[in-house]
């Protein structure tokens, strides 16, 4: 059965810092998604990563995948009010993290 | 919202009634799927659709059936509702299976009293 971890759950950061949200999941997976849900809002695509070491990067965030250590990374340079929200990684598309409410400090 | 309309937005029901959530596409996707939302769950699939009358279960199926007569509407019905599946429910769609990512519809926010 594939499970799928986040972590952290929570981040509070300042803006201007750097950070890295981290997706293990249990069983091969050539295939990774990363997704942002606004409070009360619906989810929205942000990457796909459908190879072992591809990387996806839209402006602030960049996505990585490594098929053989099972981890996706989310990292975010120089945070900004804007990407406050809760992230999914998704595995095989079925299968959610249970997400990392981020939280951008002023 | 690539074309996803979820009907109703809110709704409020009492225990063991019947309860039918309706998902309707425009974009011709092949792909269907229901999720439902928890705090401290993340999300969870309850049924996915790969073409008219072609269902499977999800992780959390119990309680649920669902129903995909044509291309378009992708329906999720509780037989008798309960507490437990007061939840955010949201439909998404996909156009190749797991090569492209899931589009989501607006989610609908179901209470059981």
């Amino acid at each position: 059965e594939l499970k799928v971890e986040q972590n952290p759950l929570f981040l509070s950061m300042q803006e201007g810092k750097n950070y890295t949200i981290y997706c293990n999941y249990s069983t091969t997976s050539d295939r990774l998604y990363w997704y942002r849900q606004d409070p009360g809002k619906s989810l929205e695509s942000l990457f796909v990563l459908l190879s072992n070491g591809a990387v996806k990067q839209e402006g602030r965030l960049m996505a990585s995948l490594d098929t053989k250590a099972r981890l996706s990374t989310l990292h975010i340079t120089a945070a900004v009010h804007d990407l406050s929200a809760t992230y999914f990684c998704a595995a095989e598309k079925l299968v959610f993290g249970k997400g990392t409410k981020l939280t951008v400090n002023p | 919202d690539a074309g996803i309309t979820q009907s109703p937005r809110h709704k409020v029901t009492e225990t063991g009634t019947p309860v039918t959530l309706r998902c309707h596409q425009t974009e011709n996707h092949r792909y269907m799927y229901w999720y439902r939302q928890d705090p401290g769950h993340g999300l969870r699939l309850i049924h996915y659709s790969y073409g008219v009358k072609d269902t499977d279960k999800g992780e959390v199926s119990d309680g649920y059936s669902v129903s995909r007569s044509k291309t378009e509407d992708f329906l999720l019905t509780l037989e008798s509702a309960t507490s437990s599946q007061t939840s955010v429910y949201f439909c998404a769609i996909s156009e190749f299976g797991l090569e492209s990512p899931l589009h989501f519809g607006n989610g609908t926010r179901l209470t059981v009293t």
